[in-house]
């Protein structure tokens, strides 16, 4: 059983293109969230979802829209694509986002890459 | 300055050998510390939370030091199985449980 599994795994897209990646955790989490990985490797957390409300955002520009239609699902939505969008996105859940740290659970990631 | 610091590596080692890892972290009030693992093209996994009085999972031992904002990462017997990157990640009291990675440390274990 897949924890955490999002869709697409690849997505190959033009510059201006709009285009959204799918998750869901089957755990039961009432904390989701988006992560980026960039070309170096470098990993740095998007936007954050406890319970379907928004508790994370970074600096992220408003072309990214994220969307958590119930606490099982975050999707993220880019409009205008660009060169540098490409990375590999992370979705990931815990279970919670208060007290102590919970553990954080990741999904396969979604290879972005735009021509 | 980054917020986590870490040696990119990699580090070959042979196998059956001892390798450290070490880490800085700038916020003094960062709460949390973790050790993640990450496979070539996979997604990283939690290998082990770290805590102030050190802690030891079979042949991984972690260790905190909050005065000098200083993790590490013990790995004795290293096995071919090690491979990876592994991420210092930290996470600030009250952040929503926001993790702050570091840039991974590569390892790899050759025979």
């Amino acid at each position: 059983d897949t924890a955490v599994s999002q869709t697409p795994k690849y997505l190959v897209t033009q510059m201006g293109n709009d285009k959204s990646i799918k998750c869901e955790q089957n755990l039961g989490h009432d904390t989701m969230y988006w992560y980026k990985q960039d070309s170096k490797k470098f990993l740095k957390i998007m936007f954050s979802y406890n319970n379907k409300e928004l508790i994370i955002n970074e600096t992220v520009p408003n072309r990214f829209s994220p969307k958590s239609p119930d606490k099982a699902h975050l999707n993220l939505h880019i409009n205008s694509l660009e060169l540098g969008d490409s990375a590999v996105y992370f979705c990931a859940s815990s279970q919670g986002a208060g007290g102590p740290s919970y553990e954080q659970y990741f999904g396969p990631g979604t290879r972005l890459t735009v021509t | 300055r980054k917020e986590v610091e870490q040696d990119p590596g990699p580090f070959n080692v042979p196998e059956g050998a001892t390798v450290a890892f070490n880490c800085t972290y700038s916020n003094s009030a960062s709460q949390s510390f973790f050790w993640y693992r990450q496979d070539c093209r996979k997604e990283p996994k939690l290998l082990m939370s770290v805590y102030s009085s050190g802690n030891e999972d079979g042949r991984f031992t972690a260790q905190l030091n909050r005065a000098s904002q200083y993790i590490s990462l013990l790995i004795r017997d290293s096995k071919l199985s090690d491979s990876a990157t592994y991420l210092c990640v930290v996470n600030l009291r009250g952040g929503g449980n926001k993790l702050t990675f570091g840039t991974g440390t590569q390892l790899k274990v050759e025979l």
